[in-house]
């Protein structure tokens, strides 16, 4: 158990529709990074945030946003959802906003769009 | 742009034997290299990073991986494996720089056979 919590385990919804990811990260840490795993596309980073502040951006659509909450929780919105958003998206938390920092990574939201 | 390849998406050897998992990347700093473990139906697992120092760097279940700048590589080996190491492996890379992405190889999975 990496301490990382995410909400919820599956998710089926229609393509057109928007759904909300959460994730808590755990006790202590600042960092909180969103990253989606397809078949196709692999594990892509989609974003950083530390603090409550966007700090890193990666492959992130427009369609996608996130934000930190100040009791550092972390929620990724998906929009207008489309076959190809059907994949595994993970939540990792550090302790610090740099790199070098180990990342402890959730279990894991299966979203499948239909 | 940093890139990461992952020779071999498949890897099989036989319980006992040597692991070697390889990993080469493009950068044009320095970067820091991570080695994460995904077993089913979970998240990821560091299993050892590089950032400074010792270019020989020592994980967990007995991985270890040594960083070479000439090769640009970052080979992940452990002497004898057990069954409990077959899993899909990822190597990632992330610049020091902040602004960057953090960009993962395509994973290779590691059976072992009895």
């Amino acid at each position: 158990d990496s301490g990382v919590t995410q909400t919820p385990k599956h998710l089926i919804t229609a393509t057109g529709q928007r759904v909300t990811l959460r994730c808590s990260p755990r006790s202590g840490d600042l960092s909180v990074y969103w990253y989606q795993q397809s078949l196709d596309q692999g594990l892509q980073f989609l974003i950083q945030y530390y603090n409550g502040e966007e700090r890193a951006k990666g492959n992130i659509l427009e369609r996608f946003s996130a934000q930190q909450f100040p009791d550092l929780h972390s929620e990724l919105n998906l929009s207008s959802l489309e076959l190809g958003d059907s994949a595994l998206y993970f939540c990792a938390s550090s302790v610090g906003k740099d790199r070098e920092h180990e990342q402890y990574f959730g279990p894991g939201t299966r979203l499948t769009v239909t | 742009a940093q890139s990461v390849t992952q020779l071999g998406s498949h890897v099989s050897v036989s319980e006992g034997a040597l692991v070697l998992l390889r990993c080469n990347y493009s950068s044009s700093v320095p970067p820091y290299l991570f080695w994460y473990v995904q077993y089913p139906n979970q998240g990821l697992q560091l299993l050892l990073k590089y950032t400074t120092g010792a270019t020989l760097v020592k994980g967990i279940n007995g991985f270890e991986a040594e960083f070479k700048k000439s090769e640009t590589s970052f080979h992940l080996t452990k002497p004898s494996a057990h069954m409990s190491d077959a899993a899909e492996y990822f190597c990632a890379v992330s610049p020091v720089n902040r602004d960057d992405k953090i960009i993962f190889g395509k994973g290779t999975r590691l059976h072992i056979l009895p």
